[in-house]
């Protein structure tokens, strides 16, 4: 079946560690996002790529990084220097026929 | 640039009873609109979409909504509750009211649905 996959579930990051999200989708999809859901805070964009090897900043960008080295690929580096990284982290892909698909997410946890 | 509000981020009702869920957007654009739900702990799944034509869309799990430019709303409404609706429900509008596979969606900031026995 395709869709997408989020790895790992759940995570657990130590202070001033780099810890990297995965997500993969075999559906052919052009564009990928990843957002972010704090409670009562709704979903908040951290990265959207639209083609391989090009990607531009969401909302709350600061702290993170991406990578679209491939179609099917767009890892969420959460880097030290985000300062509050404990959220749960979504990703997505789009086409222009079927709309969003949504992972079921990450949730990253420091400790 | 577009904006969604969802109005009440609790709503609670009775099994059985109506569920109304509110959503106002902002938008310089004919928009696209769309609700999700989420229940615990996992991704967003599509209820339904407002793109063109018909202003009164139906969606899966006896959901619809009404698409009323005057009052730029997009309320989400189900006749009878289930204990099965519990959960999440976001309202989005896609930046640029094309809807493209490549414009990013703006999302309110949820209704938590709490449904009563």
């Amino acid at each position: 079946d395709g869709g997408i996959t989020q790895s790992p579930k759940y995570l657990f990051r130590k202070e001033g560690q780099n810890v990297t999200l995965s997500c993969e989708q075999n559906l052919n999809h052009d564009a990928m996002y990843w957002y972010r859901q704090d409670p009562g805070q709704g979903l908040r964009l951290i990265y959207y790529s639209q083609i391989v090897n090009d990607f531009q900043k969401g909302d709350i960008a600061e702290g993170y990084s991406v990578s679209r080295e491939k179609k099917e690929s767009f890892p969420l580096t959460v880097t030290s220097a985000q300062k509050n990284p404990t959220a749960f982290y979504l990703c997505a892909s789009s086409s222009r026929i079927y709309g969003y698909t949504f992972g079921s997410g990450t949730r990253l946890t420091v400790v | 640039a577009q904006s969604v509000t969802q109005l009440g981020s609790h709503v609670s009702v009775s099994e059985g009873a109506l569920v109304l869920l509110r959503c106002n957007y902002s938008s310089s654009v004919p928009p696209y609109l769309f609700w999700y739900v989420q229940y615990p702990n996992q991704g967003l799944q599509l209820l339904l979409k407002y793109t063109t034509g018909a202003t009164l869309v139906k969606g899966i799990n006896g959901f619809e909504a009404e698409f009323k430019k005057s009052e730029t709303s997009f309320h989400l409404t189900k006749p009878s509750a289930h204990m099965s609706d519990a959960a999440e429900y976001f309202c989005a509008v896609s930046e640029t009211g094309y809807g493209g596979a490549t414009n990013k969606l703006i999302f309110g900031t949820g209704t938590l649905l709490a449904v009563q026995p």
